[in-house]
């Protein structure tokens, strides 16, 4: 299988702050990468796939970059609704499988 | 508008077979992987298996033996069965739409999703 780590597993930020979040894969996966937002109670949301291509109604202050094994996902400006748990997922290979994700939580 | 909508019972007992039902409505059925995704309470997602619109599967080793993914396409439907469960068992169980990539041939993200179902594995 395929692993995915994230970094970090939690960070805490405040409103207009920017936030990287990395992901790293255990093997070359192309630009195979797909992030996701999830908060509680709700089904994870598509925010970019294939590395860098912004989903349909996602804002633009998210943006997604990397290619082989190293891959990170940025918001430019923290809003009030980004504070949320984020997941990186590969598609290169079955099973497919997701980082541990990253909780941003209020500073 | 695309709308998964999934159903099934949400308390098993050990040994028992889960049985989850997602249906489609809004877009097509045909093109499509549909996939299932689950999340134990308070922890991260783990991909259980998905199916194409001719019926091919690809499942999670780590729960090849005990799954089951189908489809039925008379109603734009498809099904999940997990058998022999146990306490680790217990998770949000979530259905989802993935995108084929034809240039690359292989599924991709997942675009949508069900509303999640909590099924929970006590005796």
């Amino acid at each position: 299988d395929i692993q995915m780590t994230q970094s970090p597993s939690s960070l805490s930020a405040s409103v207009g702050d920017r936030v990287t979040i990395t992901c790293r894969a255990s093997q070359n996966i192309d630009s195979h990468l797909n992030w996701y937002q999830q908060k509680p109670g709700k089904a994870p949301r598509l925010l970019i796939y294939a590395a860098s291509s912004l989903q349909s109604g996602v804002p633009s202050r998210f943006s997604g970059s990397g290619s082989g094994t190293d891959f990170t996902l940025t918001i430019s400006s923290l809003q009030p609704e980004d504070f949320a748990t984020y997941y990186c997922q590969q598609s290169h290979r079955t099973p497919r499988t997701f980082g541990q994700g990253t909780k941003v939580d209020v500073k | 508008q695309v709308q998964l909508q999934q159903w099934g019972a949400g308390l098993l007992k050990p040994s028992e077979t889960l049985s989850l039902t997602c249906a489609v409505y809004g877009g097509s059925f045909s093109g499509y992987y549909w996939t299932w995704i689950r999340q134990p309470p308070g922890k991260g997602l783990e991909w259980i298996g998905e199916i194409n619109y001719s019926g091919s599967t690809n499942y999670n080793p780590s729960l090849k033996s005990r799954v089951t993914i189908s489809l039925d396409t008379s109603k734009n439907q498809f099904s999940l069965k997990l058998s022999s469960v146990t306490a680790a068992d217990t998770a949000v169980y979530y259905c989802a739409r993935t995108p084929y990539d034809r240039n690359y041939g292989n599924p991709t993200y997942f675009d949508y999703w069900g509303q999640g179902t909590l099924v929970t594995v006590s005796s």
